[in-house]
C-alpha cells in the first residue's frame, strides 16, 4: 500500500523540550512538506524539499528544524525556541516540488505542549 | 502579500441538492490552481489541478472550471449525497511566489440526508 505516514497521532511535550515528529513516504515522490494549521487559519508551510539532501525554508520557519537523508524521510524537529507549537501538524509529498504536481497528505499529528 | 479567497465559508444543503463555490486569486503570475477534499479525521485529498484558462474537470459528480483572467475558480458539485460533506480547499501556485503553494481558508460543507 502506498502512501504517507505520520507518527505519532498525538504528542504531548513539555514546555522547552524539543520534539521530532516523524513523516514517511513510499510513493517515490521527490518532493516533501511540511505544513501547519491553526484554527481560523489556512494551511501555512514550514518547510519544504524538493531533493534528498537540500530543502528551504516555508512561511513559517522560525523555531523548526528538518533534515532529507532519505528520499523516503522528512522528520521536522519542533525546537523550543518556536513560541506557539500547539497546533496540528501535516506532512504532504509529491512527485516533483513544481507546484502543478498534486500533493499527496499524511493523517497528521496533533502535538500539544504544555 | 498573495491572498486565496474561498467563499461562502460554510454551505448547509439537503441531499441530492446541487451546490457550488468560489476560490478567488490574484490573476497576475498565475501557475496552477489546487483543489483538495479534507474529510474529517481523514487527510486532505486532492481533486484538481488545473493550469489553463477555461480548463474545466470533472471527477464523478465534482466538476471545476478556471478562470485565470478574472482570478477565479468554481467547484461544482451535484446531486450533493451526505458523503460529499467535508471541507474543500483551493491552493494557487504562484510563478512569483517562492515556488510554493498559498492555501485558502476553505469550505465547509455540511450535506444533510
Amino acid at each position: 500500500d502506498g502512501g504517507i505516514t505520520q507518527s505519532p497521532k498525538y504528542l504531548f511535550r513539555k514546555e522547552g523540550q524539543n520534539v521530532t515528529l516523524s513523516c514517511e513516504q513510499n510513493l517515490n515522490h521527490d518532493a516533501m512538506y511540511w505544513y501547519r494549521q491553526d484554527p481560523g487559519q489556512g494551511l501555512r508551510l514550514i518547510y519544504y524539499s524538493q531533493i534528498v539532501n537540500d530543502f528551504q525554508k516555508g512561511d513559517i520557519a522560525e523555531g523548526y528544524s528538518v533534515s532529507r537523508e532519505k528520499k523516503e524521510s522528512f522528520p521536522l524537529t519542533v525546537t523550543s525556541a518556536q513560541k506557539n507549537p500547539t497546533a496540528f501538524y501535516l506532512c504532504a509529498s509529491s512527485i516533483r516540488g513544481q507546484g502543478i504536481y498534486e500533493q499527496y497528505f499524511g493523517p497528521g499529528t496533533r502535538l500539544t505542549v504544555t | 502579500i498573495l491572498n486565496v479567497e474561498q467563499s461562502p465559508q460554510s454551505l448547509h444543503v439537503q441531499e441530492g441538492d446541487s451546490t457550488n463555490f468560489t476560490c478567488s486569486f490574484p490573476s497576475s503570475n498565475f501557475y496552477a490552481l489546487h483543489w483538495y477534499r479534507w474529510e474529517t479525521a481523514k487527510s486532505p485529498e486532492a481533486l484538481f489541478v488545473m493550469t489553463l484558462n477555461g480548463d474545466e474537470k470533472k471527477k464523478g459528480r465534482i466538476s471545476a472550471t478556471l478562470n485565470t483572467k478574472e482570478g477565479y475558480s468554481y467547484l461544482y458539485i451535484k446531486g450533493s449525497q451526505p458523503e460529499d460533506s467535508a471541507t474543500y480547499l483551493c491552493a494557487l501556485f504562484n510563478a512569483g511566489n517562492n515556488r510554493k503553494l498559498i492555501w485558502g481558508l476553505g469550505t465547509s460543507l455540511a450535506v444533510n440526508p
